[in-house]
């Protein structure tokens, strides 16, 4: 079981809806959890991350922690064509590593 | 300021050869991890360093796999007899400090990627 995981997709999203992402993990010990966004061909970027349990609102980016059910999710509001890519979910395990999901391929359409 | 650069962004080689694998990361950065990524994979953690040491060698896949990092700052993963189950895309990363020993974490910025393809 990998230590942490996410649906691979593709999460298919009319422009202008709300995209829902979900993220489980394995390590209750894990604190600190983050979400990538990888466009196709290029290197992952960093858009979110969350410490504590609840909500953090970024600009259309909501990122939400859950650490009694181990899940993380990342809400993208009002989607647009340019949030289509893979969104990695990552946590920082109990040893300190980041441990990445296999990613959410999102795909907005017009 | 520059970020992180990987050379070559594309290598393609035969079976049984070796091959090397350049990061720089940027310009101050202590902190030095190579991930690969296979097709439709997350990243896989292979090396960290924290200055030319390497603390944690945890992940790299087998004896083929070596990587070192001189004067704290460029790094060179260096695989000898690829394989073609090496082909994916090796990412390098680079942060201020390590996130990876204590309880804060400092934002890992990610180079081009190398993707490496054996035939």
């Amino acid at each position: 079981q990998k230590e942490v995981e996410q649906n691979s997709g593709p999460l298919s999203v009319p422009e202008g809806a709300i995209a829902s992402l979900n993220c489980t993990y394995s390590d209750r010990g894990s604190q600190s959890f983050f979400w990538y966004r990888q466009y196709s061909g290029k290197s992952p970027e960093l858009i979110m991350f969350i410490y504590s349990n609840g909500d953090k609102e970024d600009g259309r980016f909501t990122a939400q922690l859950n650490k009694a059910s181990q899940y993380v999710s990342l809400l993208i509001r009002d989607s647009q064509p340019s949030d289509s890519a893979t969104y990695l979910c990552a946590a920082i395990d109990s040893w300190g590593k980041l441990q990445f999901g296999a990613g959410t391929q999102v795909v907005v359409t017009p | 300021g520059a970020g992180v650069s990987q050379s070559p962004s594309n290598k393609v080689t035969e079976k049984g050869k070796d091959v090397e694998l350049r990061c720089d990361p940027i310009s101050g950065h202590t902190a030095l991890y190579w991930y690969r990524q296979s097709l439709g994979q997350g990243l896989e953690f292979l090396i960290y360093f924290q200055g030319n040491s390497a603390p944690d060698k945890s992940g790299l896949p087998s004896d083929r796999f070596s990587a070192e990092r001189t004067g704290g700052s460029v790094s060179t993963l260096t695989i000898q007899r690829t394989q073609q189950e090496d082909s994916a895309v090796y990412l390098c990363a680079s942060s201020s400090d390590s996130g990876m020993w204590t309880s804060s974490y400092n934002e890992q910025f990610f180079g081009p990627g190398t993707r490496l393809t054996v035939l």
